[in-house]
């Protein structure tokens, strides 16, 4: 299936760190992704990682993926708050003409306090 | 680099009229292009996939006849919806994949539009 769960809502203070979690079901996705939008916005890519990856790092941005739980992570070190947005986590499936098809988690909401 | 553009950026129209929305990628050509919807405060869902030159895959639950896709260029997709009504009235957002054989590094990017608001009244 294609699944995505995340968690809604996540509140942090500035400078601290900031771990968005993510499950998905389906064991042959090849691709994994995480998207910002801002309000009335589009969706911003942010990084993504290879199945065959355990770890990715892109200066404040950490992604962790754990392939036999099926969990993938993202950790904003220094969360400022203009990171205040909603994150989505999004598997790629598809083959030959549907590929690069993206299945999307509903979004974790993440407020940065002050 | 890797924008792509949506227009118009938000719409109004009344019920039982039909609406264009442009995906254009701007700077890469895009052989496939996605359309998605979003209700507030809700997940982007994928409505179909576009081919440049082919027909479009739509995704189980979408009506293709409501839904027209046409993707006449590797720069450019359009969405029709058709006879719209009050309950078509969403958020649509497109994406773009850069072409496997010109932008080998990036392929497994997708780029997203700004959206466009769509109300139907």
């Amino acid at each position: 299936g294609e699944d995505v769960e995340q968690s809604l809502f996540l509140s942090v203070r500035e400078g601290d760190s900031s771990v968005i979690n993510c499950t998905y079901t389906d064991s042959s996705s090849t691709y994994l992704y995480w998207y910002k939008q801002e309000p009335g916005a589009g969706l911003q890519l942010l990084t993504y990682i290879f199945s065959n990856m355990d770890m990715k790092q892109d200066q404040r941005l950490t992604v962790l993926l754990n392939k036999k739980d099926k969990h993938l992570s993202l950790r904003i070190a220094d969360t400022q708050t203009g990171d205040s947005a909603i994150y989505f986590c999004a598997e790629m499936m598809g083959r030959g003409s549907t590929l690069g098809r993206l299945y999307f988690g509903r979004g974790t909401q993440l407020t940065v306090w002050p | 680099g890797a924008v792509v553009s949506q227009h118009p950026s938000w719409v109004i129209c009344k019920s039982g009229t039909s609406v264009k929305i442009e995906c254009r990628s701007l700077d890469f050509q895009a052989t496939t292009m996605f359309w998605y919807r979003q209700f507030p405060k809700q997940s982007l869902m994928l409505m179909a996939t576009s081919n440049e030159g082919s027909k479009a895959t739509y995704e189980q639950g979408v009506e293709k006849d409501k839904f027209l896709i046409n993707h006449a260029s590797l720069t450019l997709s359009t969405l029709t919806v058709t006879s719209a009504h009050p309950e078509d009235s969403s958020f649509y957002i497109c994406s773009a994949r850069p072409t496997l054989f010109r932008d080998r590094g990036k392929v497994w990017e997708q780029y997203f539009g700004p959206g466009t608001r769509l109300t139907v009244t």
